[in-house]
């Protein structure tokens, strides 16, 4: 167990939808990043959050938001839902101590967009 | 261009032998961090083993060492005495920068463990 949960595990939506992903970090950890895995692109960074302030972008499209509240937790929103945004995503939280500031991972949400 | 390289895409280990996971990167970065992430069928992301840019030694953490050549930057996985519950795929993934910063992960490469 790394310590970062997500909710929900599995989501099966529409086309058009949009869903709220949640997670929270390890107690103590104050950065959030988000993930996407799919099979055509692979690994992908989203988006990273530090102490409730976005701190990096990467590959997220405008049709996704996320934010980080006060008490550390995030939420990736995904709305207009596509057949291509299914995918597993991941949050991760980063370790503040140690020289690596290695990532843990949840366990991702595997969302299914029909 | 691909910051990480895993030309492996899949491969076969027999039980208690040795395996290597090749992983190359790239950045101009003179900081940077090479992660090992082990990914088993159930679909979580596990932290295997770290290797920071300016680490003299390479890096060990039980079964797993990490051997780290920087002038070639190739950073290879070794997993020895393979076990049953080894099989999955495997992500090397970096980050430039000290810090808290994103990872750049590679394909991955999926080792299957023979009895």
């Amino acid at each position: 167990d790394s310590g970062v949960t997500q909710t929900p595990k599995h989501l099966i939506t529409a086309t058009g939808q949009r869903v709220t992903l949640r997670c929270s970090p390890r107690s103590g950890d104050l950065s959030v990043y988000w993930y996407q895995q799919s099979l055509d692109q692979g690994l992908q960074f989203l988006i990273q959050y530090y102490n409730g302030e976005e701190r990096a972008k990467g590959n997220i499209l405008e049709r996704f938001s996320a934010q980080q509240f006060p008490d550390l937790h995030s939420e990736l929103n995904l709305s207009s839902l596509e057949l291509g945004d299914s995918a597993l995503y991941f949050c991760a939280s980063s370790a503040r101590e140690g020289p690596g500031n290695e990532q843990f991972f949840g366990p991702g949400t595997r969302l299914t967009v029909l | 261009a691909q910051k990480i390289t895993q030309t492996q895409p899949g491969m076969f280990v027999q039980e208690k032998e040795a395996v290597t996971l090749d992983c190359t990167y790239d950045t101009s970065d003179p900081s940077y961090g090479l992660f090992w992430y082990k990914q088993p069928s159930s679909g979580e992301m596990i932290f295997l083993i770290y290797q920071g840019s300016y680490d003299q030694q390479n890096a060990t953490e039980g079964r797993y060492s990490l051997n780290f050549q920087k002038a070639r930057k190739s950073a290879n996985l070794v997993i020895s005495a393979s076990q049953l519950g080894d099989s999955a795929m495997y992500f090397c993934a970096m980050r430039e920068g000290q810090g808290d910063y994103k990872l750049s992960f590679g394909a991955g490469t999926t080792v299957t463990v023979r009895a």
